[in-house]
């Protein structure tokens, strides 16, 4: 198993609709987790941190299922400038050991 | 701060030629990642640094590859020699900590011919 797994796409949605990434671990033990952002050609942005309460930034919600070694990413009201590709990344040993895990991400396009 | 630099932003080399990649990590962040990024593979750690100290290097490919860190605002990847499969973007990353999440650099595209 992958140690970050995450379906590639492409999702296609049209402006407005409310669209869902899942990501899975394989590392239980794994303690941070994150959502970056990727444009093409460009590096990827640190999007949202993920917490065990689960988080909100605006039109943004992420959550985390230790149980069943999940993140998700919700997106409401998608708008043009959304169409990226969604990075899951997982620190395995958290703290201020290690390195930071990506998953190969899960691309949108948002149409108009 | 202007964030994590990187240098060059491209780069076209014939095969069996070394390259140098240059990174200048975000002022007190103690830990440096070197990525690279490919289509097929996604984003791929090769070496990481803490106080400008190798502390992984697992991921390097093999010894064509070595990289350093001889101060805390400096590193270098090098390749030599270079090869086609070496073609990909490289990103160098810094941080505060890992937990923290990284800033990127811009990224040097390579393309070995």
């Amino acid at each position: 198993r992958k140690e970050v797994e995450q379906d590639p796409g492409p999702f296609n949605v049209p402006e407005g609709a409310t669209v869902a990434f899942n990501c899975t671990y394989s590392n239980s033990a794994s303690q941070s987790f994150f959502w970056y952002r990727q444009d093409c050609r460009k590096e990827p942005k640190l999007l949202m941190s993920v917490y065990s309460s689960g988080n909100e930034d605006g039109r943004f919600t992420a959550q985390l299922n230790r149980a069943s070694q999940y993140i998700s990413l919700l997106i409401r009201d998608s708008k043009l400038s959304d169409s990226a590709t969604y990075l899951c990344v997982v620190n395995p040993r958290g703290g201020s050991q290690g390195n930071l895990i990506f998953g190969k991400g899960t691309k949108l396009s948002v149409k108009p | 701060d202007a964030g994590v630099i990187q240098s060059p932003r491209h780069e076209v080399t014939e095969m069996g030629q070394e390259v140098t990649l240059r990174c200048k990590p975000i002022s007190g962040h103690d830990y440096l990642f070197w990525y690279r990024q490919t289509m097929m593979r996604g984003l791929e750690l090769l070496i990481y640094f803490n106080n400008n100290v190798p502390i992984d290097d697992s991921g390097m490919p093999e010894d064509r590859f070595s990289a350093k860190m001889p101060n805390a605002s400096f590193s270098t990847l090098k390749i030599q020699p270079s090869e086609p499969r070496d073609s990909a973007v490289y990103f160098c990353a810094s941080s505060l900590k890992p937990n923290y999440g990284y800033t990127f650099g811009s990224g040097t595209r390579l393309t070995v011919v």
